[in-house]
C-alpha cells in the first residue's frame, strides 16, 4: 500500500523551463491538494481538486497549472519556472473534505525543487 | 477568512520535561482543529484533530490538545518529551466549506536537549 507518491524528489529547473510534479494515490481518495512549504511560512496551498475532472484555485495559484485527469493523479505543471518557486512541494490526498467534515488527510514526501 | 498563528517559531525543550505549543485560530464558527508533525525530510503526519464534544482530544505518540473556544486557542501538549519528538509542528484549521482544504499556521520547531 503505497499511499501517496510524488515524482519526482529532487529536482534542478533552470529560469523559464518547465516541468510537471505527479501525484499519485492508491487510496481511491476524492480530494487532492497540492501545497507548497517555505521556510517561515508553512504550507501555503497551490490548487486542489475536489474529484476527477474538477481542479479549484488555492491560496498562491499564479504560476501554477493542475489536471486531474484520473482520479488517482494529481499533476502540477509550472510553465515557466521562475527562483521564486524554489521550494518544496507536497501533495496530499482525503476521503473527503477537510473542511467539510474533518476528514484526515494523506500527505506524500515531498518534491525539493530548485529553479537557478 | 480563517487563519492560524503558532507564537513560538522554536522552542526547546529538556528530554524528560512537559511541553506545550501554542495555536490560536481565526473563524467565525466551530473550526475543525488539527496539528501535524513533520520529521526532517518527511511528509506530515496527523497527531490529533477536533471536530466537536470533549475539548480535550487525545492523539498518537503520546500528544494531546485542548480546544478552548474562549481563547481561539488549541494547544498541544505532552508530558514527557522524547528525543524522538524533535520536529516541526504544525496547527491547521479546516472551515466548513466544500472543497476548502486547511490552512496551516507557519510551524513551530522543537528541539530537545538531552
Amino acid at each position: 500500500n503505497a499511499g501517496v507518491t510524488q515524482t519526482p524528489k529532487f529536482r534542478v529547473l533552470k529560469t523559464g523551463q518547465s516541468m510537471t510534479l505527479l501525484c499519485a494515490q492508491d487510496m481511491n481518495h476524492e480530494y487532492m491538494y497540492w501545497y507548497r512549504q517555505d521556510p517561515g511560512m508553512g504550507l501555503r496551498l497551490i490548487h486542489y481538486s475536489v474529484g476527477e475532472g474538477t481542479t479549484a484555485k488555492g491560496e498562491v495559484p499564479d504560476g501554477y497549472n493542475v489536471s486531474r485527469l484520473k482520479k488517482q493523479n494529481f499533476l502540477l505543471g509550472l510553465e515557466s519556472a521562475a527562483p521564486s518557486q524554489t521550494s518544496v512541494y507536497f501533495c496530499a490526498s482525503s476521503w473527503g473534505s477537510w473542511g467539510l467534515d474533518g476528514t484526515e488527510a494523506f500527505f506524500g514526501q515531498g518534491t525539493r525543487l530548485t529553479v537557478v | 477568512a480563517q487563519s492560524v498563528t503558532q507564537p513560538d517559531i522554536h522552542i526547546t525543550v529538556s528530554e524528560g520535561a512537559s511541553l506545550e505549543l501554542r495555536c490560536n485560530y481565526s473563524y467565525g464558527a466551530t473550526p475543525y482543529l488539527f496539528w501535524y508533525v513533520q520529521s526532517p525530510g518527511q511528509g506530515l503526519q496527523l497527531l490529533l484533530k477536533y471536530f466537536s464534544g470533549d475539548t480535550l482530544v487525545q492523539g498518537i505518540k503520546g500528544f494531546e490538545a485542548e480546544f478552548k473556544r474562549s481563547q481561539s486557542s488549541f494547544n498541544l501538549r505532552k508530558p514527557s518529551v522524547h528525543w524522538s519528538d524533535a520536529a516541526e509542528y504544525f496547527c491547521a484549521v479546516g472551515a466548513n466549506q466544500a472543497g476548502t482544504a486547511l490552512i496551516f499556521g507557519k510551524g513551530t520547531t522543537l528541539s530537545v536537549s538531552s
